[in-house]
């Protein structure tokens, strides 16, 4: 089965500038993470969907950042404007999360690395 | 804030020796996962264990789980070169929260 899918890999932008992530998740899986993940650092989690709906986003700076997923498929993370402290890897994840399956395993992507410069 | 602290934050050995993590977290789990990450690369599953259970195993991995301590261990036998990543435990809630502390840099010297 395909895994979950990012784009773009690698982005640079200055500062102030916008950003934003794709994410294609595991066909099926009902949750999907976004996590950033600082150099050196554990990631961090930013926003929880389930579906289409959010289940967690105490994290995320709503000020600047945005996450939405139509439809409970795909997902797209936005930054506007960025900080030179928004440079890191951006990670998707999905899993089943429903009911039945809480004891699985989340499917990372390869992430977006961002540079804020 | 991260929900798990991982120990020790970096561990270097030779090839052959048991390499051992340990994870703490703060919150009730349905179960806690380990990950591994090559460095520059996305993370991948290794070993889940539930909330009921104590131990579990997996090829050379075993993990341990004491829910009264809020505490993990991941212990790795026989220790090869290719091991050589950082290892993260997560945490996951009902609510289906996926949580990860910090992570131990693991390096194997062959």
């Amino acid at each position: 089965e395909a895994g979950v899918a990012q784009s773009p890999r690698y982005k640079i932008i200055e500062k102030r500038q916008s950003v934003a992530f794709w994410c294609n998740p595991i066909s099926g899986h009902a949750t999907l993470y976004w996590y950033q993940q600082i150099l050196g650092q554990g990631p961090k989690l930013l926003i929880q969907f389930q579906n289409n709906g959010v289940v967690d986003d105490s994290q995320l700076p709503k000020d600047r950042f945005s996450a939405e997923r139509l439809k409970g498929v795909d997902s797209t993370l936005k930054i506007q404007p960025a900080k030179l402290e928004d440079s890191a890897v951006y990670l998707c994840a999905s899993s089943p999360g429903s009911l039945g399956h809480l004891h699985t395993e989340a499917f990372f992507g390869q992430g977006t690395r961002l540079t804020v410069v | 804030s991260q929900q798990g602290e991982e120990d020790p934050q970096a561990l270097s050995i030779q090839e052959g020796e048991n390499a051992t993590m340990n994870c703490s977290y703060k919150t009730s789990i349905n179960n806690l996962q380990w990950y591994r990450q090559n460095s520059g690369r996305g993370l991948v599953h290794l070993i889940l264990i539930r909330s009921n259970e104590r131990e579990k195993h997996s090829g050379r991995l075993r993990v341990t789980l004491d829910t009264s301590k809020k505490s993990s261990s991941l212990l790795i036998t026989a220790s090869r070169a290719a091991d050589t990543a950082s290892y993260f435990c997560a945490s996951k809630n009902a609510g289906n929260m996926l949580t990860f502390g910090g992570g131990t840099r693991l390096m194997v010297k062959p």
